[in-house]
């Protein structure tokens, strides 16, 4: 029952360097979607993607990049980090007709 | 005007009180609502989605007032494991899920 699955938990970046952060789900779902959360501000939306090759901004989309080659996978890329991105990082997924969505446990980002 | 706007409290109750929490939404078109309850920063689980009936799960009861445009989240007989932030939630047109700022409860001894 793995669900839905963010790695790393936690990172360290510089200003400047590029990442990504992963996210796969095991459960067929079409509609995959990513998160951040800051103090204050609840979770905001960053991209999402309503199925395999099929992507759109969200909120906040500004600096960072997804795509989505696999149902199972999408990853979110991070193109030169700030520290205005030091945050908390969600990835979501639900099946289409307005159903549940399931959460990773989340990356704890932070860019010194 | 936001899509989604909270009370983001902190709500500070005993233990056996009632308390509730209000979502007012922006967007007439929306269709599912649920409300969600994430602990300390962790991943938000789902509590229970919001019929426009109005529905209860034990000490829960969630109703849906289109006419107003809010939803609202009653906890009864309130628990220490209560303590936690509630957040409200719908899909907007397009299947985007948008979350509310979260409201903060604090039940004490």
């Amino acid at each position: 029952n793995a669900g839905v699955t963010q790695t790393p938990k936690f990172q360290v970046l510089k200003t400047g360097q590029s990442m990504t952060l992963q996210c796969a789900q095991d459960m067929n779902h079409e509609y995959m979607s990513w998160y951040r959360q800051d103090p204050g501000m609840g979770l905001r939306l960053i991209h999402y993607s309503v199925g395999a090759g099929i992507t759109d901004q969200g909120e906040v989309p500004n600096g960072y990049n997804v795509s989505r080659s696999t149902t199972e996978d999408f990853p979110l890329r991070l193109l030169s980090a700030a520290p205005s991105q030091t945050s908390v990082y969600f990835c979501a997924s639900s099946a289409p007709g307005d159903t549940e969505a399931f959460f990773g446990q989340g990356t704890r980002l932070t860019v010194v | 005007r936001k899509e989604v706007e909270q009370d983001p409290g902190p709500f500070n109750v005993p233990e056996g009180a009632t308390v509730a929490f209000n979502c007012t939404y922006s967007n007439s078109a929306s269709q599912s609502f649920f409300w969600y309850r994430q602990d300390c920063r962790k991943e938000p689980k789902l509590l229970m989605s919001v019929y426009s009936s109005g529905n209860e799960d034990g000490r829960f009861t969630a109703q849906l007032n289109r006419a107003s445009q809010y939803i609202s989240l009653l906890i009864r007989d309130s628990k220490l494991s209560d303590s936690a932030t509630y957040l409200c939630v719908f899909y907007n047109q397009g299947g985007k899920l948008i979350f509310g700022q979260g409201t903060e409860l604090s039940v004490k001894p």
